[in-house]
């Protein structure tokens, strides 16, 4: 059973199309996060979601919107994709945002703009 | 200076070496602390939370030392399979109620045979 499932696993686009990743979470967590992971490998926060209403939100171009319907899902929509934009975006969930609970991540979404 | 400071490495050690990654914090203010384990393409994963007083997982010790915001990790007895990349990981207050996990840049491991 996956924990924390992301789709697409891989996503090519050209510059200026609009594109958005999914992320279900089936483990009952009520904290849902998005991640960006670049070619440094250096992975930064951009979003993190409580009971469906935004908590965190990053210095993120607005081009970058995320959308929880529920508990268990958290998906983000770009816009007017970049060529900057290129990177692996993680999906993680945790109960609740608290000091010592551990965040699951999704496998990622490795986007490569053209 | 950065968040969360880490050696990037990469550590090639042999089957059985003793290896330790040091990490540094610059926000006094943080309050938990990780290590996070990332295989190569794959996704980060807890390999253990760090405590003022220091804990051990079998092969692996984590240390705190918040006087000089130093965070340290001590594999023993090197495995083939420990190789991944190691990410120190602080978690700090981001608003009333919320608390946000700041990544380093990781410290790669390769376990020679």
């Amino acid at each position: 059973d996956t924990a924390v499932s992301q789709t697409p696993k891989y996503l090519v686009t050209q510059m200026g199309n609009d594109k958005s990743i999914k992320c279900e979470q089936n483990l009952g967590h009520d904290t849902m996060y998005w991640y960006k992971q670049d070619s440094k490998k250096f992975l930064k926060i951009m979003f993190s979601y409580n009971n469906k209403e935004l908590i965190i939100n990053e210095t993120v171009p607005n081009r970058f919107s995320p959308k929880s319907p529920d508990k268990a899902h958290l998906n983000l929509h770009i816009n007017s994709l970049e060529l900057g934009d290129s990177a692996v975006y993680f999906c993680a969930s945790s109960l609740r945002t608290g000091l010592s609970y551990e965040q699951y991540f999704g496998p990622g979404t490795r986007l490569t703009v053209t | 200076r950065k968040e969360v400071e880490q050696d990037p490495g990469p550590f090639n050690v042999p089957e059985g070496a003793t290896v330790a990654f040091n990490c540094t914090y610059s926000n006094s203010a943080s309050q938990s602390f990780f290590w996070y384990r990332q295989d190569c393409r794959k996704e980060p994963k807890l390999l253990m939370s760090v405590y003022s007083s220091g804990n051990e997982d079998g092969r692996f010790t984590a240390q705190l030392n918040r006087a000089s915001q130093y965070i340290s990790l001590l594999i023993r007895d090197s495995k083939l399979s420990d190789s991944a990349t190691y990410l120190c990981v602080v978690n700090k207050a981001h608003g009333a109620g919320s608390y946000q996990l700041t990544f380093g840049k990781g410290t790669k491991l390769s376990v020679i045979p």
